[in-house]
C-alpha cells in the first residue's frame, strides 16, 4: 500500500506561470517531508523540505505548504523555467531520518515555452 | 568534493549470474541507502547503514546483500539474478545530526539489466 501518493504522473505548464505539484500520505508517523528534483540519467538531488512542526517552507523559487490535517503537501514554483522541466518526487521520513525515505511514484513537470 | 560516486554505470547480466555494485561517498556521511527505482515507481529502499559493520533490511531487500566494512563505502551484491531485478539502482548518504532537512545525497545511478 502506497504511504506516499503522487496522483498527477505529468503536468505541463508555461514558462513565467506558477507550477504547482501535489502530495498525499497516510502514515500519520512522518515527521519530514522532502522534495526532490531528477533529470534523466541523473541522480536525485534535493529541492526543499518541510518539517511536521510547520505549514510553509521557502526558498527562493520554491516553497513547499504541509497540510498536516488533511495529510498534504504541495510544492509550488514561481515563475516556472524551462530548467524546471523534470521528474519531481515527493519523499517523506520517520524515526529521525534513519530509515530511508519513502518516496511517491513522481510527477513528470513539463514547462511549455 | 566527488560526493556519491557508483560503479559500474552500466551492466548486463544473465539470470543466475552474481555481481556488486560499489557505492563510494567522501563527505563523512555516516548514513548510507541502496535504493531501487523501475518505470513508473518511485525508489525502494533495499538495504541500508547507520554505521559502519551495521546493515538493515529495507522494503524490498530480498535477493539482495550488503555490506559496509568501510565507513566511505557500501556495497550491493546480488548472489543470483533474476530478471525482475532489472532496475536502475540509486546509492544516497547523509549525516541527519549535521542536516535538520534529513537530506539524502544521491549518486548517480547504476543501470542494470538481467537476461
Amino acid at each position: 500500500d502506497q504511504q506516499v501518493k503522487q496522483n498527477s504522473p505529468s503536468l505541463s505548464v508555461q514558462e513565467g506561470r506558477i507550477s504547482i505539484l501535489n502530495c498525499d500520505y497516510t502514515n500519520s508517523m512522518f515527521d519530514y517531508f522532502l522534495w526532490y528534483k531528477k533529470y534523466p540519467a541523473e541522480g536525485p538531488t534535493f529541492l526543499i523540505s518541510i518539517s511536521s512542526i510547520k505549514d510553509k517552507n521557502e526558498d527562493g523559487r520554491f516553497t513547499v505548504f504541509l497540510n498536516k490535517s488533511a495529510k498534504h503537501l504541495s510544492l509550488h514554483i514561481v515563475p516556472s523555467q524551462p530548467g524546471d522541466s523534470a521528474v519531481y518526487f515527493c519523499a517523506a521520513s520517520a524515526g529521525g531520518g534513519a530509515d530511508g525515505l519513502t518516496f511517491g511514484k513522481g510527477t513528470h513537470l513539463i514547462i511549455q515555452p | 568534493n566527488a560526493g556519491v560516486t557508483q560503479t559500474p554505470k552500466f551492466r548486463v547480466l544473465k539470470t543466475g549470474q552474481s555481481m556488486t555494485l560499489l557505492c563510494a561517498q567522501d563527505m563523512n556521511h555516516e548514513y548510507m541507502y541502496w535504493y531501487r527505482q523501475d518505470p513508473g515507481m518511485g525508489l525502494r529502499l533495499i538495504h541500508y547503514s547507520v554505521g559502519e559493520g551495521t546493515t538493515a533490511k529495507g522494503e524490498v531487500p530480498d535477493g539482495y546483500n550488503v555490506s559496509r566494512l568501510k565507513k566511505q563505502n557500501f556495497l550491493l551484491g546480488l548472489e543470483s539474478a533474476a530478471p525482475s531485478q532489472t532496475s536502475v539502482y540509486f546509492c544516497a548518504s547523509s549525516y541527519p545530526r549535521l542536516s535538520p532537512t534529513y537530506e539524502q545525497y544521491f549518486g548517480p545511478g547504476t543501470r542494470l539489466t538481467v537476461t
